[in-house]
């Protein structure tokens, strides 16, 4: 089963609004990370946060984490176009077989009106 | 920054072949490598991990002879998707850690994923 739930899973805002994605998870974890992907292509790391923080920035990019709520938060501040992509969060766990994997959520389609 | 190569970018092939992915780190080494599996709209699923010199770690339901990994060096690991069918048809997308994280999950280089289309 997934580990990450995102909602919404997709948003539509104009340039220049700031845009809010969601992240809630199953189990305890070590750190949890975003990543963007564009349509048809790899993904790019956006952001760590550890397990023992509650907010991290990035440039307009800031991330919460509730360890208590087992959520999290992506705030993409000022949106451009270029923005548009999928957004995913990941969680780092510990598999079945005794090693560490990341998992990722179902992801927000986020698209930028210019 | 290190890139992961992946190749190639897309592959149609008839029902019953076998089609072979690879995925490269250029600038770094990379013991192990990840493969995934990505549907239209979905999230990736991990299928398998992919040791230097050593077999690689299936995800459970994931068929070890239909999906064969091969990670003969340290910069390179190959998918081998055997006797495809339809069902295969998939976003196959590799990755590897970025070195010197203190974890190994802590920062992830993707390739730019492989779209297979079996008729």
């Amino acid at each position: 089963s997934q580990q990450g739930e995102e909602d919404p899973q997709a948003l539509s805002i104009q340039e220049g609004e700031n845009a809010t994605m969601n992240c809630s998870y199953k189990t305890s974890i070590n750190n949890l990370q975003w990543y963007r992907q564009n349509s048809g292509r790899g993904l790019v790391h956006l952001i760590l946060i550890r397990s023992n923080e509650r907010e991290k920035h990035s440039g307009r990019l800031r991330v919460t984490l509730d360890t208590s709520k087992k959520s999290s938060s992506l705030l993409i501040t000022a949106s451009r176009a270029a923005d548009t992509a999928s957004y995913f969060c990941a969680t780092d766990i510990i598999s079945n077989f005794g090693n560490e994997k990341l998992t990722f959520g179902t992801g927000t389609r986020l698209t930028i009106i210019p | 920054g290190a890139v992961v190569s992946q190749h190639p970018s897309w592959v149609i092939c008839k029902s019953g072949t076998s089609v072979k992915i690879e995925c490269r780190s250029l600038d770094f080494q990379a013991t192990t490598m990840f493969w995934y599996r990505q549907f239209p709209k979905q999230s990736l699923m991990l299928m398998a991990t992919s040791n230097e010199g050593s077999k690689a770690t299936y995800e459970q339901g994931v068929e070890k002879d239909k999906f064969l990994i091969n990670h003969a060096s340290l910069t390179l690991s190959t998918l081998t998707v055997t006797s495809a069918h339809p069902e295969d048809s998939s976003f196959y997308i590799c990755s590897a850690p970025v070195p010197g994280q203190g974890r190994p999950n802590e920062k992830l280089f993707f390739g730019s994923g492989t779209q297979l289309s079996v008729l």
